[in-house]
């Protein structure tokens, strides 16, 4: 099955200050990845995904990079602010409806101000 | 429209009692998942249900048993809990086509 690992497993920045979250799969018939914000105490929430059909997405000050060929994607935050700080989750799954995303280990992110 | 809604939130169990956690959402979602939360392990699936009558194994699903019981409804249930089974348990949900979970707010249990 799928095998998703996640790098850092925890981050501290300077508010401000650029913040990248790497992680890799191995099934090359992965075709979607999505990126959760869990919020301590919180519920995982959808951030931004992205589909093996494009290499970069962005939203804002989030952006999310793929390279099928080496199998692994990245977080990008820019300008990193206090409200930033959370655990971040990978997932990839192979097929679209998402009913087998295996989640990597979760990365939690410490924007300092 | 209350999202996802998981019962109870909090739960302490002893070694070998049974409970079920109850998952209810109202969006008309068909899919629908119990994940399993412990530290630095990520998100782990227990079981899901693609769609009302269906179950499948996820990763995880030893110890646990599910019931699909309508479209909005999907429980999990422990026969006889385990000091391994303490964890926050998430139920979540999709709608056709996107991909994106949507999240309970997570039930935390402690298996003494």
């Amino acid at each position: 099955g799928e095998n998703v690992e996640q790098h850092p497993s925890t981050l501290s920045v300077q508010e401000g200050d650029s913040a990248v979250i790497k992680c890799t799969y191995s099934d090359s018939a992965s075709n979607y990845f999505p990126w959760y914000k869990q919020e301590l105490g919180k519920r995982p929430q959808l951030i931004i995904d992205i589909r093996s059909n494009v290499g970069e997405k962005k939203d804002q000050r989030i952006a999310v990079t793929l390279n099928k060929t080496a199998k692994h994607f990245s977080l990008h935050i820019t300008e990193t602010q206090p409200e930033d700080s959370a655990v971040y989750f990978c997932a990839a799954s192979s097929n679209n409806a998402g009913n087998m995303l295996t989640f990597g280990g979760g990365t939690r992110l410490m924007v300092k101000p | 429209n209350a999202g996802v809604t998981q019962t109870p939130k909090f739960q302490v169990l002893k070694t070998g009692q049974s409970m079920t956690l109850q998952c209810a959402q109202d969006m008309n979602h068909n899919s629908m998942y119990w994940y399993r939360q412990d530290p630095g392990m990520g998100l782990r699936l227990i079981y899901y249900s693609a769609s009302e009558g269906t179950t499948d194994k996820g990763e995880v699903p030893n110890g646990y048993n599910v019931s699909r019981l309508n479209k909005r409804e999907f429980s999990l249930r422990l026969e006889s809990a385990a000091p391994s089974q303490t964890s926050v348990y998430f139920c979540a949900s999709t709608p056709i086509g996107t991909g994106e979970l949507f999240f309970g707010e997570g039930s935390r249990l402690t298996v003494l």
